[in-house]
């Protein structure tokens, strides 16, 4: 079974980083692109950005509002993705998704609170 | 790139059918084959309905299906049953460093 499971949400004051993790199983993870989204308050959701298998040589790309700022890495002998956000901004205050593919995206995590306040 | 266009509510009888509408354009929804529809309850994560433009997922009933005409995508719930209420939203490839999204619609089973 694919299970998608995000974590490291929390509060965090504005202009500080917080690093978000997302742990896969039940698939092989190295063969997947892996993406990450967001849903603010209230809202609809975002796509932040992807992360590209090895095989494309994980690049990553991402959406303007959080270019440099966020990094997305991966690391295949962990099954893990990572969202490191850096500078954060109020409105980068939503529930942060991750999940598997980038042309399709199947398979997404529960969801992580973040919140940007002071 | 701007997000794709949805009505922001629709409705229907319990039996019949629905169709949402999702707008784009020829560098997204037009020009490729990779628009997907996502169902969301309240407070939960988005479930994948509908991937390449008209493709169900193991496990999604055959009353969810999909289309695409030009720069218009479509899903069409068909027999509404009260567990479709939820919201709803269409997303695009867009390119090598871009996935686009609906706004969403709020589907409300009468």
């Amino acid at each position: 079974e694919v299970q998608v499971v995000e974590s490291g949400g929390g509060l965090v004051q504005p202009g500080r980083s917080l690093r978000l993790s997302c742990s896969a199983s039940g698939f092989i993870f190295g063969d997947f692109a892996m993406t990450w989204l967001r849903q603010a308050p209230g809202r609809g959701l975002e796509w932040v950005g992807w992360i590209r298998s090895k095989s494309y040589g994980a690049t990553a790309e991402y959406v303007a509002s959080v270019k440099g700022r966020f990094i997305i890495s991966r690391d295949d002998s962990k099954n893990i993705a990572y969202l490191q956000m850096n500078s954060l901004q109020t409105e980068d205050t939503a529930v942060y998704y991750c999940a598997r593919g980038r042309t399709k995206v199947d398979y997404w995590g529960q969801g992580t609170l973040v919140t940007v306040s002071s | 790139q701007s997000a794709l266009t949805q009505a922001p509510s629709a409705s229907g009888s319990p039996g019949q059918s629905v169709t949402i509408s999702c707008t784009g354009t020829s560098s997204d929804v037009g020009g490729y084959n990779y628009v997907s529809w996502y169902q969301q309850y309240p407070g939960k994560a988005p479930k994948l309905v509908i991937s390449e433009v008209n493709k169900r997922p193991s496990g999604v009933p055959d009353r969810f299906s999909g289309s695409k005409s030009g720069n218009t995508a479509s899903l069409t719930v068909s027999g509404l049953q009260p567990e479709d209420e939820a919201d709803y939203y269409c997303s695009s490839f867009a390119g090598s460093n871009n996935l686009i999204f609906g706004g969403g619609t709020k589907l409300t089973v009468l």
